[in-house]
């Protein structure tokens, strides 16, 4: 079963425009993962941020987390042709030794 | 070398056909996984390897068998598959079970007929 909900389920901008993405989950986890799928690829690895963090930054990424309210922020500043991709979310459920996907956000930058 | 390769990137087979799936990772991880991925869904957990031995199986159908020969290499091999079983098939791989950082394939698009 999927734990992550994600939205917008698609989200279109103009290049140079930030993106932001939400993701929530339902169960306790360790941490949570955001990772980028372009059109019938594999995915690639973002960023993790672990369960006692709060926010983390990665060249123009900027992840939020609140455990509280169970939800994840994936915001992409100046975004460019190339980020044109689905996101996900993935959690590492407390217990569970697997990693579970959200539904994406599929984002379209327009030049 | 950061790659997972999985070949072949595209497979068209018949219901009756046997056919398998390669996946290669020479980044000494210990852990790998099979995913399927529908069209604009996300992927879903297939099968788990830890250190060459079978940890998680998401009840599969056993028209798919999961073999992990040695610690680089994980195989998928298909028989009597349905239509329906058509999807982008991706390989992963971590570290460990633990680490749960996973480095995927570029998949394998598979078109049952």
């Amino acid at each position: 079963s999927q734990q992550g909900e994600e939205d917008p389920q698609a989200l279109s901008i103009q290049e140079g425009e930030n993106a932001t993405m939400n993701c929530s989950y339902k169960t306790s986890i360790n941490n949570l993962q955001w990772y980028r799928q372009n059109s019938g690829r594999g995915l690639v690895h973002l960023i993790l941020i672990r369960s006692n963090e709060r926010e983390k930054h990665s060249g123009r990424l900027r992840v939020t987390l609140d455990t509280s309210k169970k939800s994840s922020s994936l915001l992409i500043t100046a975004s460019r042709a190339a980020d044109t991709a689905s996101y996900f979310c993935a959690t590492a459920v407390q217990g569970a030794q697997k990693l579970v996907f959200g539904q994406g956000t599929r984002l379209t930058i327009n030049p | 070398d950061t790659e997972v390769t999985q070949t072949p990137k595209h497979l068209v087979m018949g219901m009756t056909n046997k056919k398998s799936l390669k996946c290669e990772q020479h980044m000494g991880h210990r852990a790998m996984y099979w995913y399927k991925q529908k069209a604009k869904k996300p992927p879903e957990l297939m099968f788990v390897y830890s250190y060459e031995k079978l940890s998680i199986n998401e009840s599969v159908p056993s028209r798919f068998s999961p073999e992990c020969p040695n610690s680089s290499l994980l195989n998928l091999h298909l028989h009597a598959l349905q239509p329906e079983d058509s999807a982008l098939y991706l390989c992963a791989s971590s570290q460990d079970e633990e680490s749960r950082k996973l480095f995927f394939g570029s998949g394998t698009q598979l078109s049952v007929l």
